[in-house]
């Protein structure tokens, strides 16, 4: 079962706009969330991230909300820049879980268009 | 300050070839993972270590070994190559902080078997 899901695949907006992510999980014991990017040819860089017990974390343009009760997590990118085009991947971890592993979603490409 | 280092970038098979795909990292991580993406699933976790010495089954092991002989090592192995495992392999390394589990990635190993 897919315990973390990206249901867009792609999304586009245009330069300067909102960009929102959206990613929804299943797993009531996850207690930790992450968003990365990731551009064609390269790894997965880390984003930001996000503890149960907040429900908004901010850095620069990049903020993610968490709510828990709809268990729904979101990435929001203001102002959109074209050096964001990329594929953008949601996970979590459970403090308890062996290794702290990480369940990722599917990702969703973010176009940015000038 | 290399981080995670993936050998090698490419590689075509033919089924029932074998190889040992390496990861290495220098940033004294204790935790170590071995991923594998295709179109439209995410990031699926083969195996990982815990620390040198440990290995672990992931979400997807079958066909897959592993061997941390070494803490900045992290070896994956495939015995006898199908078809199936044609992907994009992605090593990420991670300290062991339970609360707060980022992995570095490195940029990944692009396989072909035919």
């Amino acid at each position: 079962d897919q315990q973390v899901k990206q249901n867009s695949p792609s999304l586009s907006v245009q330069e300067g706009r909102i960009s929102i992510l959206n990613c929804d999980y299943t797993n009531s014991m996850f207690d930790y969330f992450l968003w990365y990017k990731k551009y064609p040819a390269e790894g997965p860089t880390f984003l930001i991230s996000i503890s149960s017990i907040k429900d908004k974390n901010e850095d620069g343009r990049f903020t993610v909300f968490l709510n828990k009760s709809a268990k729904h997590l979101s990435l929001h990118i203001v102002p959109s820049q074209p050096g964001d085009s990329a594929v953008y991947f949601c996970a979590a971890s459970a403090r308890e879980t062996s290794g702290s592993r990480l369940t990722f979603g599917e990702g969703t490409q973010l176009t940015v268009n000038p | 300050n290399a981080g995670v280092t993936q050998t090698p970038k490419f590689r075509v098979l033919k089924t029932g070839q074998s190889m040992t795909l390496l990861c290495a990292q220098d940033m004294n991580h204790e935790y170590m993972y071995w991923y594998r993406q295709d179109p439209g699933m995410g990031l699926r976790l083969i195996h990982y270590s815990v620390g040198e010495g440990t290995t672990a089954k992931g979400e997807v092991p079958d066909g897959y070994n592993v061997s941390r002989l070494k803490k900045q090592n992290f070896l994956l192995g495939l015995e006898s190559a199908a078809p199936s495992q044609t992907s994009v392999y992605f090593c990420a390394s991670s300290n062991r902080v339970a609360a707060k589990n980022i992995q570095y990635f490195g940029a990944g190993t692009r396989l072909s078997v035919l």
